[in-house]
């Protein structure tokens, strides 16, 4: 039974491309987020989600998206993907912000060509 | 600007002996922190937390030390497992400006050997 459940994992395409990365969670949490972990290794948060609410907006560029059509989603698009896209996403749902712990999903790895 | 710092990007440690990953934080309203391990095609997991009330916490071989004048803290594994062997993220969060603040260090990947 997973928890975080992310697809694709792998997703390669090409520049200038839209795609789309989806997000479930069967936790029942009301908190969810997106992290890119670049190939610096740095994990940072792009976005979070509250009860379909955005509540952290990084500085992302706005090509990048997040739609959340109930509590459980949390879907990820991207617009005219460039190379510097090419990064592991990951989901991640907690109960709440911060102090709560956070449950992340396995990852999709994005390659642009 | 990287206000969660994981300065060994690397550690080597015998198995059966302590291990020892160090995070730094340059931000004084963190109040809370965090430590994730990461095992190769997986997602990060919650290891163990500790709140800026508390300079301990402990959780069976984990314990997790907070020095906040130093704005520091140290993961401890003892005794250290091959099981161990991963990528341990410390992660720092509190409020800035009316907002929740999360940020992540880097990583450092532990290398237990059997």
């Amino acid at each position: 039974d997973t928890a975080v459940s992310q697809t694709p994992k792998y997703l390669v395409t090409q520049m200038g491309n839209d795609k789309s990365i989806k997000c479930e969670q069967n936790l029942g949490h009301d908190t969810m987020y997106w992290y890119k972990q670049d190939s610096k290794k740095f994990l940072k948060i792009m976005f979070s989600y509250n009860n379909k609410e955005l509540i952290i907006n990084e500085t992302v560029p706005n090509r990048f998206s997040p739609k959340s059509p109930d509590k459980a989603h949390l879907n990820l698009h991207i617009n005219s993907l460039e190379l510097g896209d090419s990064a592991v996403y990951f989901c991640a749902s907690s109960t709440g912000l911060g102090t709560s712990k956070q449950y992340f999903g396995p990852g999709t790895r994005l390659t642009v060509t | 600007d990287q206000q969660v710092k994981q300065n060994s990007p690397s550690l080597s440690v015998q198995e059966g002996r302590i291990s020892i990953l160090n995070c730094d934080y340059t931000n004084s309203m963190f109040d809370y922190f965090l430590w994730y391990k990461k095992y190769p095609a997986e997602g990060p997991t919650f290891l163990i937390s500790i709140s800026s009330i508390k300079d301990k916490n402990e959780d069976g071989r984990f314990t997790v030390f907070l020095n906040k004048s130093a704005k520091h803290l140290s993961l401890h594994i003892v005794p250290s497992q091959p099981g161990d062997s991963a990528v341990y993220f410390c992660a720092a969060s509190g409020i800035q400006g009316g907002s929740e603040k999360l940020v992540f260090g880097k990583g450092t990947k532990l290398t237990v050997n059997p």
